[in-house]
């Protein structure tokens, strides 16, 4: 029944290493987004695909790369991890009904993600 | 980037108070969204707003989409324990960037018994 999931929900990695966190919805939504929520609990937009094609990159280092099989998954890769980027990501996933009506973001449970 | 100023950034109650937070912008937002995060959960919607002055309930909550549609605000009415949490309000322009939700910095709150 889970509508957006993510694996794994902890995450726990030396610096330098390469880490993938997996997304997927089961809602039927066109588009996904991945978050990030830092210490301070600010929610920022990283990265959002619709029908599997790029429609939001934000400033994000290129050490981040989202990747979209299909419109129910959207993975994230992260290369040579570093301190700075433990914190917790969030999944989410929408739909444009019609032109101006959304269903609006449905987030997953989030991946704590600890580098050492 | 563009953010909007929520306030206030915590808040300590007794049971039973009722409770109002707000958020602002420079900009003109066409929608605005009100999201609660428990602890190690995700945010969940509570309330969307799509018409300027549109005033929306949700059980004890009620939230309003401000006039010039720069703001909007959030009120729990008669607060209990399990109110406890961070209230994010969320925005979005339209056109091009509409798919695009811009977050305040959340209200954590917080519910004596």
């Amino acid at each position: 029944d889970t509508a957006v999931s993510q694996t794994p929900k902890y995450l726990v990695t030396q610096m330098g290493n390469d880490k993938s966190i997996k997304c997927e919805q089961n809602l039927g939504h066109d588009t996904m987004y991945w978050y990030k929520q830092d210490s301070k609990k600010f929610l920022k937009i990283m990265f959002s695909y619709n029908n599997k094609e790029l429609i939001i990159n934000e400033t994000v280092p290129n050490r981040f790369s989202p990747k979209s099989p299909d419109k129910a998954h959207l993975n994230l890769h992260i290369n040579s991890l570093e301190l700075g980027d433990s914190a917790v990501y969030f999944c989410a996933s929408s739909q444009v009904v019609q032109r101006g009506s959304y269903n609006e973001q449905f987030f997953g449970p989030g991946t704590r993600l600890t580098v050492l | 980037g563009q953010q909007l100023n929520q306030s206030p950034q915590s808040m300590f109650i007794q049971e039973g108070e009722d409770v109002s937070m707000n958020c602002t912008s420079s900009s003109i937002f066409n929608t605005w969204l009100w999201y609660k995060q428990d602890p190690g959960e995700g945010p969940v919607l509570l309330i969307a707003l799509y018409k300027a002055g549109e005033l929306t309930s949700n059980g004890r909550l009620t939230a309003q989409f401000g006039i010039t549609r720069k703001d909007s605000f959030l009120n729990i009415s008669a607060s209990i324990p399990s109110d406890v949490g961070i209230y994010f309000c969320a925005g979005r322009k339209s056109g091009g960037s509409n798919y695009k939700l811009t977050f305040g910095k959340g209200t954590l709150l917080t519910v004596n018994p």
